[in-house]
Parts: structure tokens; sequence; C-alpha cells
């Protein structure tokens, strides 16, 4: 068990539809991470938060969003949802975001029919 | 522009050999380096990291090598077991979030 918490687990769900996947880091850890693994490919960098700011942007689309709260855990919202958006999304942890590793989730896979 | 690559898709050794996983990244500014192993329907595991001060670091069974000049790092298993049948992530930092190389899938035979 690595401390990071994913819910829910699976989420079906229709195109155009928004959902909201949640991450409750690792206690202590004040960055937090949201990847897309798509088809047993590599993870893809979305985007970070550190205490609450967002730090770092990857390859996050402008339908996805985040936030981190004041008690650190975060959110993911994915809206007007398509067919290719189905994925593992992850959520990983970490105390600094410098030299470190970060903690992973057991992710939420999401199904988009 | 993928920065972090695994050129091999898979891999398979006997019990007991030695796995070697290779990966080779472009960026030289990445000065911290990791491998995650990942289980189906499970999140990637954190195994063992390196930094660009050194060229070795060994944790039991597991040691990672680091070339700078070639941009290559290497992570060997010795001996590899039937457990450590996965797929592995080569990762890299540079004071933000861990780019990932694209996994290598490890069979170890019994």
């Amino acid at each position: 068990d690595s401390g990071v918490t994913q819910t829910p687990k699976h989420l079906i769900t229709a195109t155009g539809q928004r959902v909201t996947l949640r991450c409750s880091p690792r206690s202590g850890d004040l960055s937090v991470y949201w990847y897309q693994q798509s088809l047993d490919q590599g993870l893809q960098f979305l985007i970070q938060y550190y205490n609450g700011e967002e730090r770092a942007k990857g390859n996050i689309l402008e339908r996805f969003s985040a936030q981190q709260f004041p008690d650190l855990h975060s959110e993911l919202n994915l809206s007007s949802l398509e067919l290719g958006d189905s994925a593992l999304y992850f959520c990983a942890s970490s105390v600094t975001t410098v030299n470190t590793e970060a903690f992973f989730g057991q992710g939420t896979r999401l199904t988009v029919v | 522009d993928q920065q972090v690559k695994q050129n091999s898709p898979s891999l398979s050794v006997q019990e007991g050999r030695i796995s070697i996983l290779n990966c080779d990244y472009t960026n030289s500014m990445f000065d911290y380096f990791l491998w995650y192993k990942k289980y189906p329907a499970e999140g990637p595991t954190f195994l063992i990291s390196i930094s660009s001060i050194k060229d070795k670091n060994e944790d039991g069974r597991f040691t990672v090598f680091l070339n700078k000049s070639a941009k290559h790092l290497s992570l060997h298993i010795v001996p590899s077991q039937p457990g450590d049948s996965a797929v592995y992530f080569c990762a890299a930092n540079k004071g933000r979030a861990l780019t990932f190389g694209s996994g290598t899938r490890l069979q170890v035979q019994p």
C-alpha cells in the first residue's frame, strides 16, 4: 500500500459527460501529480500541484482541469468526454518536487462509451 | 518529443539469470533517475533511484547504472525471480514531474 488513495477505481460514462477523479496523497506529502496511461502506453504527465498551487503542466487537454484543496487532496475534472479519453488515470504524491520518488495510487480506470 | 525511451518493449529471461533493462534519455538537464515496477491493475511501485552525481546505486537484487556521457541508464536484476515479472518503467526528473519511458515488459520463466 503506497498510502495514496484514488477514488473511484472504475468509472464508466458516456461521451460528452463530465467526471471527477479524486486523490488523497500520502500523509505529509505536499505535491500531487496526475498521469494518464492509455492502452498499455507509458505514463503521460498531465499536471502537478504543490501545496495548493499549480506547479507544472504537461500534456493536459483544455477540457481537463485539476485543483488541490487546503487539506491537500486533489481532484481531476474531465469534461466533454470523448472515446479517446478512456484510460487509466494515476495520481502520485511526493514530499517535495525535486530529486525524490513519487508514490502512486492504484489508479482510476475510465471507460467512455 | 520522447525524452525518455525504452526501446525494448519486452524481455524474457530464465529464473536465476540476470535481467538487464535499458533506458535512454535525450535531455541533459535530467538530474535524477528512477525505476518503477508495475503489475496489472496496480499503480507503479518505486524500485530504485540514482542521482546524476553517481554512476551506480545498489539495493539488494537491484542495481541501477548511469552513463551520463551516453545518456543511458540500465537496471540489473540478479538473480531474476518469477515474481519480478511485470512492466518496468524508467523515469527522469529535472525539478518538475517525472518523465516516463514507455515501459519494458519483463517475463521471468521458471
